[in-house]
């Protein structure tokens, strides 16, 4: 009962370095996000895949890049990592297509914990 | 102004205190609410769907008022499970875009 699935977990990374976050999720879902959390900003979208084949920008995408690889994989990229993308990070996913309002949960993944010094 | 705005709290309580937590938002997050509980160094997770009609699951009740642009979520009966993190969050009009505010922190001591 995996659900999302997210690594690594922790990672510091140098400025300018770059690192890929990998995301799977094993419940057939048509769409992939990913989100990252700052202290008192609340979680804010940088990327979004509808579905397969597919990505589109969130609120934050500057500085990332997204692969949605196949149906269940969803990459998140930082080309040259920043101090300001220190953050957590979340993979989520969920069913439908188009219709969280229409109860379609949001799952998300554990979270990855990312410090670039 | 903040999309979704919450009060961060923490808001300390006892065990068996009723506590509620107010949410506002703007126009731009007002389709559907939601309230998700995230616990310390861990992923959010859904507690409930707001309706406009208010609805309740066991101790927990949300309510919506369109009018003042605010949405509650009450916690009866308070357990100290229930220290957590409370996250409302909207919709905007885009695909599936979901605004976070930035939390409530809730206590509950014995």
């Amino acid at each position: 009962n995996a659900g999302v699935t997210q690594t690594p977990k922790f990672q510091v990374l140098k400025t300018g370095q770059s690192m890929t976050l990998q995301c799977a999720q094993d419940m057939n879902h048509n769409s992939m996000y990913w989100y990252r959390q700052d202290p008192g900003m609340g979680l804010r979208l940088i990327y979004y895949s509808a579905s397969e084949g597919t990505t589109d920008k969130g609120e934050v995408p500057n500085g990332y890049n997204v692969s949605r690889l196949n149906k269940r994989e969803f990459s998140l990229r930082l080309e040259s990592a920043a101090p300001s993308q220190t953050s957590v990070y979340f993979c989520a996913s969920s069913e439908g297509v188009g219709d969280i309002s229409s109860g379609n949960t949001i799952y998300f993944g554990e979270g990855s914990w990312l410090t670039v010094v | 102004r903040k999309e979704v705005e919450q009060d961060p709290g923490p808001f300390n309580v006892p065990e068996g205190a009723t506590v509620a937590f107010n949410c506002t938002y703007s126009n731009s997050a007002s389709q559907s609410f939601f309230w998700y509980r995230q616990d310390c160094r861990k992923e959010p997770k859904l507690l409930m769907s707001v309706y406009s009609s208010g609805n309740e699951d066991g101790r927990f009740t949300a309510q919506l008022n369109r009018a003042s642009q605010y949405i509650s979520l009450l916690i009866r009966d308070s357990k100290l499970s229930d220290s957590a993190t409370y996250l409302c969050v909207g919709i905007s009009g885009g695909y599936n875009k979901l605004i976070f505010g930035a939390g409530t922190r809730l206590a509950v001591h014995p």
